[in-house]
């Protein structure tokens, strides 16, 4: 069973302090990992897809990577704008193509 | 603008009644999806379909239906039989089922 865990379950930044959001997975065979964002009372927005071990992606202040256990999501000098819920989800060949979600990393950038 | 239109935006729910979700896409998508989120989990699978008057059950089906009648439309109707309905129901779409979704903005249901 496809299965995937984020970590840390919060975290709090004052802006411009750079950190990374972890996401472990495990899958019988990985087809893609997507990192979505997620604002209060809203629903996600895509942000990357990675496919393969060694893929990095850049948007913004934000940089997700991959390796072939877990991908991290980096964000640079963040903002406050930045504040919201990083979703993270996997694809597999062997489960219908449908995706498996981790509960989320709740992200509060102060000022 | 092409999206996906869900309503109402928050919605209760009596016990032993029946409830509508609607979820509305413009973006000429094949597939088309039901979620559920509650907090501290993970979104879960409900429903999907991907095509119409096609649709196969997720991880949590139960107490739940469906229909697909047209390639716009994918409501969702949770039944009294299921137990704890107060949730945060998301509908996604995607041009085709292994590509990225494109969510809806939410409806929270809640029980009286």
């Amino acid at each position: 069973e496809d299965q995937v865990t984020q970590s840390p379950e919060a975290l709090r930044l004052q802006e411009g302090e750079s950190s990374s959001l972890n996401c472990s997975y495990t899958v019988s065979g990985l087809r893609g990992l997507f990192w979505y964002r997620q604002d209060p009372g809203k629903g996600p927005e895509f942000l990357f897809t990675l496919y393969s071990a060694g893929e990095e992606k850049e948007k913004e202040r934000l940089k997700a990577t991959l390796t072939k256990k877990e991908s991290f999501l980096h964000i640079t000098a963040p903002k406050p704008e930045d504040s919201a819920t990083y979703l993270c989800a996997v694809q597999s060949w062997g489960y219908g193509n449908k995706l498996v979600f981790g509960a989320g990393t709740i992200l509060r950038v102060k000022s | 603008d092409g999206g996906i239109t869900q309503s109402p935006k928050y919605l209760f729910r009596k016990e032993g009644q029946n409830v509508t979700l609607s979820c509305e896409q413009n973006l000429n998508h094949d597939a088309m999806y039901w979620y559920r989120q509650d907090p501290g989990q993970g979104l879960r699978l409900i429903y999907y379909s991907q095509i119409v008057n096609d649709f196969q059950k997720g991880d949590i089906a139960e107490g739940y239906s469906v229909s697909r009648e047209k390639k716009e439309s994918f409501p969702l109707t949770v039944t009294s039989a299921q137990k704890n309905p107060t949730a945060f129901y998301l509908c996604a779409s995607s041009r085709e089922v292994d590509e990225k979704l494109f969510f809806g903005s939410g409806t929270q249901l809640s029980v009286l």
